[in-house]
């Protein structure tokens, strides 16, 4: 079953703009990562936030994290035209850090 | 080697065929996992694979599917009377030991049945 889902499932957005993606949960977490696909293929993982984070950077990237909500936000500020692509968040809650990811959501930035 | 490696990266095979699907994870990685992944679907977990322990089968969606790893390194998925439903990317990824580590994917390998 699903435990992440992403929202919205698809969005599209011109070159410089920002970009919001939305990922919600149902049970506690260890953490919750974001990962990024191009044309269906391996996975690079983004960054990771552990639940007793609120708020992380990394370069253009920032995370929120809401336990109370079971929520994360992902932004991408500045977007450029190669970061195009599916976006996962994925979270853990066992010893075994074994992720359960989302649908993803698909950016398209247009140049 | 620097990434995790999968062979084939693409594979066709008739239904009701045997396939078997090869990761070849990052040294001193000790956990494997294997997930699916379906057209325009998120990822489906499968195995996962940690040292010396047990592996942890249950997202295994059938008999027909199996999977080991020798000498806590290259693992194999084996999918035997393939079924077209069968069809998917599998994605194979490891991760250091320890807490607050993302997976490393490797590239995945597509499979077809027919």
């Amino acid at each position: 079953s699903q435990q992440g889902e992403e929202d919205p499932q698809a969005l599209s957005i011109q070159e410089g703009e920002n970009a919001t993606m939305n990922c919600s949960y149902k049970t506690s977490i260890n953490n919750l990562q974001w990962y990024r696909q191009n044309s269906g293929r391996g996975l690079v993982h983004l960054i990771l936030i552990r639940s007793n984070e609120r708020e992380k950077h990394s370069g253009r990237l920032r995370v929120t994290l809401d336990t109370s909500k079971k929520s994360s936000s992902l932004l991408i500020t500045a977007s450029r035209a190669a970061d195009t692509a599916s976006y996962f968040c994925a979270t853990d809650a066992g010893s075994n850090y074994k992720l359960t990811f989302g649908k993803g959501t698909l950016l398209t930035v247009n140049p | 080697g620097a990434g995790v490696s999968q062979s084939p990266s693409n594979k066709v095979t008739e239904k009701g065929k045997d396939v078997e699907l090869r990761c070849d994870p990052i040294s001193g990685h000790t956990a494997l996992y294997w997930y699916r992944q379906s057209l325009g679907q998120g990822l489906e977990f499968l195995i996962y694979f940690q040292g010396n322990s047990a592996p942890d089968k249950s997202g295994l969606p059938s008999d027909r599917f199996s999977a080991e790893r020798t000498g806590g390194s290259v693992s194999t998925l084996t999918i035997q009377r393939t079924q077209q439903e069968d069809s998917a990317v599998y994605l194979c990824a490891s991760r250091p030991p320890g807490q607050g580590h993302g997976y490393t994917f490797g590239s995945g390998t597509r499979l077809t049945v027919v």
